[in-house]
């Protein structure tokens, strides 16, 4: 398909345990963002990447965190030794780079985390 | 300086009535402020979006007002329809780049039948 493509859609783990999540950005978007949006909350920013360069992940709440982008398109955001309060939609988000800025974000429909 | 307020968490309208939901920022370096639109299980998506060299945009039964002295914006759903029940965030972004967006906290309206 043409939008931003994540997986899993669904994903239950137990507390400890660590979890992979991927996001397939649009095809010619070079900018790639992760967010995390809890049960009824706004939407948090987690990490950006633009490019080849350095990825900003002031967003990233703790060191369990981290995230990756082969290639400038597909990322992996991984969350090690997961914890309850790690329970929330992960939205991942594509743009057009810079210099062909439109301010808009293009989001996947997410992936639901649930630590049991 | 980054954050944007929005207000209110909930909002419950009848079906033809007037939908509104207010920003406001405090950073004036802020030149770009889009509205996105989320319902239940999908991502935000792009609604309509503002410059501040106009004070208002129409799109539809959907209308954005901007008060630049104030330093507010808001969102108008005329007409409001049950399927205009979604989660609506604004946004500001300083020249327009989508790196620099802050959300406000969101808009949980629903608009009964």
């Amino acid at each position: 398909g043409a939008g931003v493509s994540q997986s899993p859609s669904n994903k239950v783990t137990e507390k400890g345990k660590d979890v992979e999540l991927r996001c397939d950005p649009i095809s010619g978007h070079t900018a790639l963002y992760w967010y995390r949006q809890s049960l009824g909350q706004g939407l948090e920013f987690l990490i950006y990447f633009q490019g080849n360069s350095a990825p900003d992940k002031s967003g990233l709440p703790s060191d369990r965190f981290s995230a990756e982008r082969t290639g400038g398109s597909v990322s992996t955001l991984t969350i090690q030794r997961t914890q309850q309060e790690d329970s929330a939609v992960y939205l991942c988000a594509s743009s057009w780079g810079a210099g062909q800025n439109t301010g808009e974000l293009f989001f996947g429909e997410g992936s639901r985390l649930t630590v049991l | 300086q980054q954050q944007v307020k929005q207000s209110p968490q909930s909002l419950i309208v009848q079906k033809g009535g007037i939908s509104i939901i207010n920003c406001a920022y405090e950073n004036t370096a802020f030149d770009y402020f889009p509205w996105y639109q989320q319902f239940p299980g999908k991502g935000p998506a792009l609604l309509i979006a503002i410059r501040p060299d106009v004070s208002e945009k129409k799109e539809g039964r959907f209308t954005i007002s901007f008060n630049k002295s104030a330093k507010q914006f808001s969102l108008h759903i005329m007409d409001s329809q049950p399927g205009d029940s979604a989660t609506y965030f604004c946004a500001a972004s300083i020249s327009g780049s989508a790196r620099q967006l802050t959300f406000g906290s969101g808009t949980q309206l629903t608009v009964l039948p």
